[in-house]
């Protein structure tokens, strides 16, 4: 069975520029999560959806970031302009919305702002 | 404030050595607790727990839980080189979705 599928893998870009990163989740998932990891603030969630509807966005840092869900299987998650400090690791995670079960996750995308 | 928090941070072992992260959390309306291992890539599920005092077990790896004191622990025994890792605890907590709050992580290496 696929995984998570992110893309990109790495992304070096400049800052000011636009960053969009993709996922496709498990098929079948119907809630998918969007992570940013960093050494000194470990594991942080973003935003999460259920049934493509976006249920909590307080971990979205400004309004520079914004994520959309269009359908089941697609997901973006973009940084207008970016910024140095958004240099991180992002995940993204999908599970079913029964009761207590794994997030799954994918390989993350490396972002790195000059 | 909810939060999860793991100790050690980081840990140095020998292959052959068993070691025990450890895990205690605080949040609104506990769930269950997981255990995650990251490698390079991606964090890998390990265990769930939801009861306490009921032992998982994987191989050379277990983990427990006790709702009463509000930590788990996570026992590697005979570690090998490919155990190491970061080792991440995260809850359940909250209404429905599964939303999780994560733990910073013990970084194991395990020397030869």
């Amino acid at each position: 069975d696929a995984g998570v599928i992110q893309s990109p893998r790495h992304e070096v870009t400049e800052m000011g520029q636009e960053v969009t990163l993709r996922c496709k989740p498990i098929s079948g998932h119907n809630s998918l999560f969007w992570y940013r990891q960093t050494m000194m603030r470990g594991l942080e969630l973003l935003i999460y959806f259920n049934n493509n509807v976006p249920i909590d966005d307080s971990g979205m840092p400004e309004d520079r970031f914004s994520a959309k869900m269009p359908n089941a299987s697609f997901s973006t998650l973009k940084i207008q302009p970016s910024e140095p400090r958004d240099s991180a690791v992002y995940f993204c995670a999908s599970s079913s919305d029964i009761a207590n079960q794994p997030q799954h996750f994918g390989d993350g995308t490396r972002l790195s702002i000059l | 404030e909810d939060k999860v928090v793991q100790s050690p941070l980081s840990l140095v072992v020998h292959e052959g050595d068993t070691v025990t992260l450890n895990c205690s959390y605080e949040v609104t309306n506990f769930r269950s607790l997981l255990w995650y291992k990251q490698e390079k890539k991606a964090p890998t599920f390990l265990f769930m727990l939801t009861s306490s005092g009921i032992e998982k077990k994987s191989g050379r790896l277990s983990s427990i839980l006790d709702k009463k004191e509000l930590f788990s622990i996570l026992n590697i025994t005979a570690t090998q080189t490919g155990d190491s890792a970061v080792y991440l605890c995260a809850v359940f907590y909250g209404g429905g979705y599964n939303k999780l709050i994560f733990g910073a992580g013990t970084r194991l290496a395990v020397h030869p």
